[in-house]
C-alpha cells in the first residue's frame, strides 16, 4: 500500500521557469510533510517541509503548498536552476516530524539550460 | 556532507550469505534509522533505535536485525540473502526520537548499495 504517491517519475524544466512536483498521500494520521532532494551516490538532503497546521511555507526559490482536503502537497521551484537538477522525494510523518519517514517513489527533475 | 557516515559504499556477495552494514551518526544524535531503497522504488523504513533501544519498526525482514551501541553507532544485519535484497541502504540520525517533541530532521548517510548475485 503505497501512502505517498509521486505519480510523475520524472519532468523536464526549462532554466529560469517553474519546476512544480505533486506529492498525494492517503494517510489523514500524516501531520507533517517534508521534500527531499537527492543526486547520485550521496544520501536524500532535506530541502523544506510544512507542519498541517499550514498551507504553504516559503524558503528562498522553494515553497510548498499543502491542500488537506484533498491529501495534496507541491512543491514549487522558481526561478529553476541546472543545480536542481536532481531526483525529489516527497515524504511524510506522523506526531510532528519523529516518527518513521514514509516516502514517495520520487520525482526526477531536469532542468535545460 | 551530512555528517553521517556509512560503510562499506559497496558490497557484493552471493546468496544465501550474511552481511553487515555500519552506521555513525552525527555526533550528538541519539536516534538511528534505517531505509531500504530498492530499484525505482522510494525508501522503505525498516527500523529505528534511540539512544541504543529499539524505538520503531517497519517492514523489516525476519532475517534482518539491527543494534545501536553504546556509543550510537549502528549496525544492520542481512542474513540468507536473496537476490531481492539488492538495493541501497540509508542510516539516517536526527537529535532524538521522542513523540510529540517538535520536528527534528533526519540527516542521512551515502548509503550502501548492496549487490546479491
Amino acid at each position: 500500500d503505497q501512502q505517498v504517491k509521486q505519480n510523475s517519475p520524472s519532468l523536464s524544466v526549462q532554466e529560469g521557469r517553474i519546476s512544480i512536483l505533486n506529492c498525494d498521500y492517503t494517510n489523514s494520521m500524516f501531520d507533517y510533510f517534508l521534500w527531499y532532494k537527492k543526486y547520485p551516490a550521496e544520501g536524500p538532503t532535506f530541502l523544506i517541509s510544512i507542519s498541517s497546521i499550514k498551507d504553504k511555507n516559503e524558503d528562498g526559490r522553494f515553497t510548498v503548498f499543502l491542500n488537506k482536503s484533498a491529501k495534496h502537497l507541491s512543491l514549487h521551484i522558481v526561478p529553476s536552476q541546472p543545480g536542481d537538477s536532481a531526483v525529489y522525494f516527497c515524504a511524510a510523518t506522523t506526531n510532528f516530524g519523529n516518527e518513521k519517514l514514509t516516502f514517495g517513489t520520487g520525482t526526477r527533475l531536469t532542468i535545460i539550460p | 556532507d551530512s555528517g553521517v557516515t556509512q560503510t562499506p559504499k559497496h558490497l557484493i556477495t552471493a546468496t544465501g550469505q550474511r552481511v553487515t552494514l555500519r552506521c555513525s551518526p552525527r555526533s550528538g544524535d541519539l536516534s538511528v534509522y534505517w531505509y531500504q531503497q530498492s530499484l525505482d522504488q522510494g525508501l522503505q523504513f525498516l527500523i529505528q533505535y534511540y539512544n541504543g533501544e529499539e524505538r520503531a519498526k517497519g517492514n523489516i525482514l525476519e532475517r534482518f536485525s539491527a543494534q545501536q551501541f553504546p556509543d550510537l553507532h549502528s549496525e544492520l544485519n542481512l542474513s540468507s540473502l536473496e537476490l531481492g535484497d539488492s538495493a541501497l541502504y540509508f542510516c539516517a540520525s536526527s537529535v532524538v526520537g521522542r513523540r510529540g517533541s517538535g520536528y527534528n530532521e533526519q540527516f542521512f548517510g551515502p548509503g550502501t548499495r548492496l549487490t546479491v548475485l
